[in-house]
């Protein structure tokens, strides 16, 4: 199994253009989480899917980020329009069932925006 | 959804030393996991220890709940290079959300 999958590795853009993350989750997995990794803020949920439905968005910082989840292996994280506060380690997770169920991580996309 | 508090932030001992990591939480919780993250890497389960339990071993680590104290314990056993890494705690919370603690920084130097 190839694991969770995150493109790109690292994304460097300027204030005001949109970024696009991306994820493919274990297969199997019904469950997709994005969270977001700062030094100030440590991990922070930012919204979950099951069964490619979006559950909770309520950690969202701000209308300017938005998830889809079009198909069972496939998310996309997007920002529109960037921010330099929006620089961080954007993580995608998966789990079998949610719960108590550990989530297995991606490697995160490391995102600048100057 | 509550978040777990790390002590100590950050660790540093040699190799073969055991480190010890806690983390304190506030209110009753059905569960609780630990994870590693190695540098530039996402995070690995390590192992989940529930309510009714009070001790779980994986190998060299070993995780310890008390639930009248609302903390947990883990314990790595002769410590090596390879596990420099942060060690997070992770709490349930509504639905299926697990919400990080802030971490502890382990620095395992030869």
């Amino acid at each position: 199994d190839a694991g969770v999958i995150q493109s790109p590795r690292h994304e460097v853009t300027e204030m005001g253009q949109e970024v696009t993350l991306r994820c493919k989750p274990i297969s199997g997995h019904d469950y997709l989480f994005w969270y977001r990794q700062t030094m100030m803020r440590g991990l922070e949920l930012l919204i979950y899917f099951n069964n490619n439905v979006p559950i909770d968005d309520s950690g969202m910082p701000e209308d300017r980020f938005s998830a889809k989840m079009p198909n069972a292996s496939f998310s996309t994280l997007k920002i529109q329009p960037s921010e330099p506060r929006d620089s961080a380690v954007y993580f995608c997770a998966s789990s079998f069932t949610g719960g108590a169920d550990p989530l297995h991580f991606g490697n995160g996309t490391r995102l600048t925006v100057t | 959804s509550q978040q777990g508090e790390e002590d100590p932030q950050a660790l540093s001992i040699q190799e073969g030393e055991n480190a010890t990591m806690n983390c304190s939480y506030k209110t009753s919780i059905n569960n609780l996991q630990w994870y590693r993250q190695n540098s530039g890497r996402g995070l690995v389960h390590l192992i989940l220890i529930r309510s009714n339990e009070r001790e779980k071993h994986s190998g060299r680590l070993r995780v310890t709940l008390d639930t009248s104290k609302k903390s947990s314990s883990l314990l790595i056993t002769a410590s090596r290079a390879a596990d420099t890494a942060s060690y997070f705690c992770a709490l349930p919370g509504t639905a299926s959300k697990l919400t990080f603690g802030t971490g502890t920084r382990l620095q395992v130097t030869l």
